[in-house]
């Protein structure tokens, strides 16, 4: 079956530490995207991808980083600039109608 | 730039009874718009879209919506909810030919037995 997958569903961090949230497509789609989700606030833009070897900041980029090496890889590091990572973090890909299909999440907690 | 307004942030509704989850957007272009559904710790999924030709849209699990073109609304409908719809649900829109998507903050639907 196509579809994303998000690793690891859980994931834990302790203050200082970058950590890397991992996003897989098999549904051969050129664009992906990275959201974070925290409650009441809906869905906020960190990165997106159109084509491999490139990638746009979002609306909230600050803290974050990204790779786009292969079509169906778009990692996503936290790193310890971002100040209140904890939230839920949603991967995406596009087909050509804008369309957006997500993968199951990852919940990041800082301890 | 575009942007999107749920104007309700929790609706409860008995069950079996109709339900209407409000969303207003702004764009200067032409748009797509969008319904998605999440239930707790998961991703979202598309309930539906509008991409252009009829303005009334049918989507999976009972939902309908209609686009507005004067009032700037893609309003979602269901005629009898049921328990399983108790979930929460975003609209989205992107201006056609380009890739970016604007979430609405969510409607938390509250089915009510």
């Amino acid at each position: 079956d196509g579809g994303i997958t998000q690793s690891p569903k859980y994931l834990f961090r302790k203050e200082g530490q970058n950590v890397t949230l991992s996003c897989e497509q098999n549904l051969n789609h050129d664009a992906m995207y990275w959201y974070r989700q925290d409650p009441g606030q809906g869905l906020r833009l960190i990165y997106y991808s159109q084509i491999v070897n490139d990638f746009q900041k979002g609306d909230i980029a600050e803290g974050y980083s990204v790779s786009r090496e292969k079509k169906e890889s778009f990692p996503l590091t936290v790193t310890s600039a971002q100040k209140n990572p904890t939230a839920f973090y949603l991967c995406a890909s596009t087909a050509g109608s804008n369309e957006q299909f997500f993968g199951p999440g990852t919940r990041l907690t800082v301890l | 730039a575009q942007s999107v307004t749920q104007l309700d942030s929790q609706v409860p509704v008995f069950e079996e009874a109709p339900v209407e989850l409000r969303c207003n957007y702004s764009s200067s272009v032409s748009v797509y718009l969008f319904w998605y559904v999440q239930y707790p710790n998961q991703g979202l999924q598309l309930l539906l879209k509008y991409l252009s030709g009829s303005t009334l849209v049918k989507g999976i699990n009972g939902f309908e919506a209609e686009f507005n073109k004067s009032q700037t609304s893609f309003h979602l409908r269901k005629p009898s909810v049921h328990i399983s719809d108790t979930a929460e649900y975003f609209c989205a829109v992107s201006d056609a030919g380009y890739q970016k998507v604007t979430f609405g903050i969510g409607t938390k639907l509250q089915v009510i037995p």
